[in-house]
């Protein structure tokens, strides 16, 4: 079946340590996103990538950084530099970007806590 | 970026519709409403979408208000597997096609 898949399902990280969250679709779209989730919060955009070799910022990019070398593969990685990393994270791809009536479709995340 | 207004939580029976109403009253022409919803550790889970006309699908049914400002999303026979957070987003037409997530509203389904 086609999906996305995230790993790991849970995450810790040490104080100065950077640590990559992985994500792979097989649905051969050509957008997809990462989002940050607090408790009790909607989600949040911190990259988004339109098609392979290219990526841009969202409303939350600072402290995180992404590459996208695959069509099918989009990491995350949470720098040192992002002071409060508890969250849940979301990756979620699309057919195409900017196209209003495309649904995103969504891994099942990954926990990230602090040691 | 347009936003929607959810109550933040709904109770229903089991079997019985659902109504989870939503307003979006600064949406612009082009906005697409597309509603998710997501259970507990979870990513979210696409259930519908519209524009301007009333939708089904299997999942749900999508009422859009003839003005466009206001949305409702109806199971017509919730079961306790409908149980969870209920998001109404605008999709963001423009630039990024970004979901612009509000709190949502919790939906409990009663035995």
């Amino acid at each position: 079946d086609g999906g996305i898949t995230q790993s790991p399902k849970y995450l810790f990280r040490k104080e100065g340590q950077n640590v990559t969250l992985s994500c792979e679709q097989n649905l051969n779209h050509d957008a997809m996103y990462w989002y940050r989730q607090d408790p009790g919060q909607g989600l949040r955009l911190i990259y988004y990538s339109q098609i392979v070799n290219d990526f841009q910022k969202g409303d939350i990019a600072e402290g995180y950084s992404v590459s996208r070398e695959k069509k099918e593969s989009f990491p995350l990685t949470v720098t040192s530099a992002q002071k409060n990393p508890t969250a849940f994270y979301l990756c979620a791809s699309s057919i195409t970007w900017g196209i209003g009536n495309q649904p995103q479709h969504f891994g099942d995340g990954t926990r990230l806590s602090i040691l | 970026d347009a936003k929607t207004t959810q109550p933040n939580s709904m109770e229903s029976n089991e079997e019985e519709p659902v109504h989870l109403p939503c307003n979006h009253s600064t949406i612009s022409g082009t906005d697409y409403i597309h509603w998710y919803r997501q259970l507990p550790s979870q990513g979210p889970e696409y259930v519908i979408h519209g524009l301007t006309s009333n939708v089904n699908n299997r999942m749900a049914s999508l009422a859009i208000a003839e003005d466009r400002k206001s949305s409702t999303l109806i199971l017509h026979r919730a079961t306790l597997r409908d149980a969870a957070v209920y998001y109404c987003i605008l999709r963001d037409s423009g630039n990024t096609g970004k979901l612009i997530f509000g709190q949502g509203t919790t939906l409990q389904v009663k035995p």
